[in-house]
């Protein structure tokens, strides 16, 4: 079974762009969870998918998105970068929805901003 | 303020030491989960605690969830080089959905 994959793996973005990062679950499933990962403050949860729909936000400010498809695959997007959004993006699946699920982790997209 | 504390931040052991991490809280915590996490990897799941009190055993490494569930222990035994890794606790707690981790522990095993 595939695990869950991340693209891109790494990403150079300037201040002022915006930037999607994209996650692809393992078969069957529904639930897709997004984390920011930094040296001083660890991870970091963003928001929670299932089935389409944002079950769960964590306290980042709305330039940070993100979007579930029919088919569970993710996409997370965050506008307006700053130099602040440097970071490592984890996606993390899991079969049902909410903290106490088994999570399976991507790679990780490493973004940095420069 | 960290919901998890994790200590010691960094651990640099020789091959055969013991050693022990913990993760601390003063909330109180449905389930603890335990992941290690290597260099350009995502954190990979070792063990889940649900129970107060409760002790769990994989091979080498020994968890356990304090009777309050409050806090939690990962002791590894004769480590190896291989158990290098970023050690982290995350939670979820009796009032929450989202799980919440700790910065973690950084182990060198050399």
């Amino acid at each position: 079974k595939a695990g869950v994959t991340q693209t891109p793996r790494y990403l150079i973005k300037t201040r002022g762009q915006q930037v999607t990062l994209s996650c692809s679950p393992i078969s069957g499933h529904r639930s897709v969870s997004w984390y920011q990962q930094t040296p001083g403050q660890g991870l970091q949860f963003l928001f929670e998918y299932f089935s389409e729909t944002q079950r769960n936000k964590g306290n980042f400010p709305g330039r940070f998105s993100g979007r579930q498809f029919s088919n569970s695959r993710s996409e997370m997007n965050v506008s307006t970068l700053e130099l602040g959004d440097s970071a490592l993006y984890l996606c993390a699946s899991s079969l049902g929805q909410g903290g106490g699920e088994k999570l399976f982790f991507g790679s990780g997209t490493q973004l940095s901003v420069l | 303020t960290q919901l998890l504390e994790q200590s010691p931040q960094f651990l640099s052991i020789q091959e055969g030491e013991n050693l022990t991490v913990y993760c601390n809280s003063s909330s109180v915590f449905s389930s603890l989960q335990w992941y290690r996490q290597e260099p350009g990897e995502g954190p990979v799941l070792l063990v889940t605690v649900v129970t107060g009190g409760e002790v769990k055993k994989l091979k080498r490494l020994t968890f356990q969830f304090g009777d309050a569930r409050k806090d939690s222990s990962l002791h590894i035994t004769a480590a190896q080089p291989g158990d290098t890794g970023l050690y982290l606790c995350a939670g979820v707690r009796n009032s929450g959905y989202a799980l919440n981790f700790g910065k973690g522990t950084s182990l060198l095993v050399t």
